[in-house]
Parts: structure tokens; C-alpha cells; sequence
């Protein structure tokens, strides 16, 4: 069974733009969550999507936002970027969407913003 | 939220050497994971350990619940070990997935 992937692998943004993060779950996982890891504050929960819904939310500003598709595919989208958005932004999935679930977690997209 | 300490911070071994990783949590959880990430990023999967022992070749972990406390022990330590160790934890309606420690910066020297 192949494991979550996640493209693009590599990015470099120039502050202000916005950027656009996707993440294919493993077959049969309705659940992907997604994760921030910066050196300063190590990794953080964004947020978790379940059945196309939103059901969990880390405490990161609005400029962060994503959606999940009928495929169960996320996306993470980043508007008007910051110099502090630079991290790796992980993604994981699960088959359910409550606490008893194993996460397993992708290769990651290394964010630059310069 | 859930706060999730781990120690130590820092450890530096000799190939074959024994270590145990310690992760305490502040809450009863649900889930309990220990990830290995790779010099990539990538966070593999070692254990999902909410209470119990469990082992994976020379590696083990034990979760007494109760005590608030896991614990990854590696025996006979090798020069593809090193990385960072993190424990992640989850409750149930908290309205969160994984809240993660610092890591273990573990450095195994041949």
C-alpha cells in the first residue's frame, strides 16, 4: 500500500505571495491532518480535515487555510506570506478522525520564503 | 492543552550501546505515538503505544498510562539510529490531533 505523499517537495516563495500545499492520504484514510515544523517552535497542529469538514484548528492565523476533496486529497493554502512561514509543513492521515487512530505522515514540503 | 516533556534533550552514544528515551504527559490521552525523524524530515513510525509494551526488534516502548509516562528503550545501538526521537500524544475531543515534545536529539558515534 503505498504511503502519504505530498507535493510539492521543495518550495521557494517570495514574501507576500501565497502558496498552495497537496497531500494524498493513504488508501482508505479519511482523515488528513496537517502539521508546522519550525526550529523555534517545533511542530505544531494546523488543522485536521474529516469527510470534506474542518474538524480540528491549531492556533494559527487566517492566513492558513485548506480543504479536502471527495478523494479524501488535501490541500493547505498559505496567503500573503511571511519570512516565518519558512518551515516544514508536514501531512498525516489516519482512518479515523478521533483520538484512537494511528497517524502516518508524509515526506513533508519544505516551505522557503525569502 | 496537553503538555508533553521529553528527556533527554541530548544524548550521545557509542554504537552498541543501551538507551531509554522518557516522554511524560500532563493529561490521560488516547493515543500515544513515537516517530524516528529521518535526516530528510520524515517522521517514521515506531510505535502507537497508548498503555502496554510493545517490540520492534531492538527497539521497545512501554505507556503506564496511569502515571502519565512512556518510555522507548533502544539496546544495541547502532550508527543508523541517530536522528531525533519524538513522543506525540492525543485526547479525545480536544479539539486537536498530535501535540509533540521537543525530541531527543540522540547521536550514535561508531
Amino acid at each position: 500500500k503505498a504511503g502519504v505523499t505530498q507535493t510539492p517537495r521543495y518550495l521557494i516563495k517570495t514574501r507576500g505571495q501565497q502558496v498552495t500545499l497537496s497531500c494524498s492520504p493513504i488508501s482508505g484514510h479519511r482523515s488528513v491532518s496537517w502539521y508546522q515544523q519550525t526550529p523555534g517552535q517545533g511542530l505544531q497542529f494546523l488543522f485536521e480535515y474529516f469527510s470534506e469538514t474542518q474538524r480540528n484548528k491549531g492556533n494559527f492565523p487566517g492566513r492558513f487555510s485548506g480543504r479536502q476533496f471527495s478523494n479524501s486529497r488535501s490541500e493547505m493554502n498559505v496567503s500573503t506570506l511571511e519570512l516565518g512561514d519558512s518551515a516544514l509543513y508536514l501531512c498525516a492521515s489516519s482512518w479515523g478522525a478521533w483520538g484512537t487512530y494511528e497517524q502516518y505522515f508524509g515526506p513533508g514540503t519544505r516551505l522557503t520564503v525569502t | 492543552g496537553i503538555q508533553v516533556e521529553q528527556s533527554p534533550p541530548d544524548l550521545i552514544l557509542q554504537e552498541g550501546a543501551n538507551s531509554t528515551l522518557r516522554c511524560n504527559f500532563s493529561d490521560s490521552v488516547n493515543n500515544l505515538q513515537w516517530f524516528h525523524q529521518n535526516p530528510w524530515g520524515q517522521l517514521i513510525n515506531l510505535f502507537y503505544i497508548p498503555s502496554g509494551t510493545k517490540q520492534n526488534g531492538r527497539l521497545s516502548a512501554t505507556t503506564v498510562a496511569t502515571e502519565r509516562y512512556s518510555l522507548l528503550y533502544i539496546s544495541s545501538s547502532q550508527t543508523t539510529d541517530s536522528g531525533v526521537y519524538f513522543c506525540a500524544v492525543e485526547r479525545r475531543a480536544s479539539g486537536s490531533r498530535l501535540t509533540f515534545g521537543e525530541g531527543t536529539q540522540l547521536t550514535v558515534n561508531p
